[in-house]
């Protein structure tokens, strides 16, 4: 069975400061890789995609993706309390089209 | 706007009614999914359309869910007999097929009570 994990925090952080999130899953035939951002009562709203070892910078936030170590995370640069949030990690296996998500990750950014 | 678009947004029902939610993805968009969200775990996938055929379905979907996308457009989920167990978002996405690089955007959610 297919699986993602996540600390489900909460991760707090000061404003200003850098978030770190991280994410394992057991499947090593995933090939995509995708943070979401969920505010609470809403839907996810995608905020970053990975496919390849390494990092991929936008903005504030940069994805790292380890296929060997299996391993996947988000950095936010200078937090604002707007990023407070639950963060969902979600893979995808290139034989498939679905996603199978973490239970999220609740950060907290203080003023 | 041209993001997903679901409704209703809310829907409260009493037990043993049958519900039916909408979804109008975005439009040039082929893949559909049906995912559902309790409080405090991620989504959990339902079901997903490749234009109008239904090509895997989660062995969470009981034989009183049913979701149809019959001209490859929007698509309806329905709940007969519901349960409390039911209560949840229900969320809907879609991508783009034809690469691996399978984005899905999400719409806003129904939210389910079941009482």
């Amino acid at each position: 069975q297919k699986e993602v994990e996540q600390n489900s925090g909460p991760l707090s952080v000061p404003e200003g400061a850098i978030a770190s999130l991280n994410c394992t899953y057991s499947d090593r035939g995933s090939q995509s890789f995708f943070w979401y951002r969920q505010y609470s009562g809403k839907s996810p709203e995608l905020i970053m995609s990975i496919y390849s070892n390494g990092d991929k910078e936008d903005g504030r936030f940069t994805a790292q993706l380890n296929k060997a170590s299996q391993y996947v995370s988000l950095l936010i640069r200078d937090s604002q309390p707007s990023d407070s949030a639950t963060y969902l990690c979600a893979v995808s296996n290139s034989g498939y089209s679905t996603l199978t998500f973490g239970k999220g990750t609740m950060l907290l950014v203080s003023p | 706007d041209t993001g997903v678009s679901q409704n209703p947004r809310h829907k409260i029902t009493k037990r043993g009614q049958n519900v039916t939610f909408r979804c109008d993805p975005i439009s040039e968009h082929n893949r559909l999914y049906w995912y559902r969200q309790t409080l405090g775990q991620g989504p959990e996938f339902l079901t997903y359309f490749q234009n109008e055929a239904q090509l895997e379905k989660s062995r969470l979907l009981s034989d009183r869910f049913s979701a149809e996308r019959p001209k490859g457009s929007f698509s309806t989920l329905e709940i007969q007999r519901t349960e409390q167990g039911d209560s949840a978002m229900y969320l809907c996405a879609s991508s783009q097929a034809g690469s691996r690089r399978t984005e899905a955007f999400f719409g806003q959610g129904t939210r389910l009570t079941v009482v």
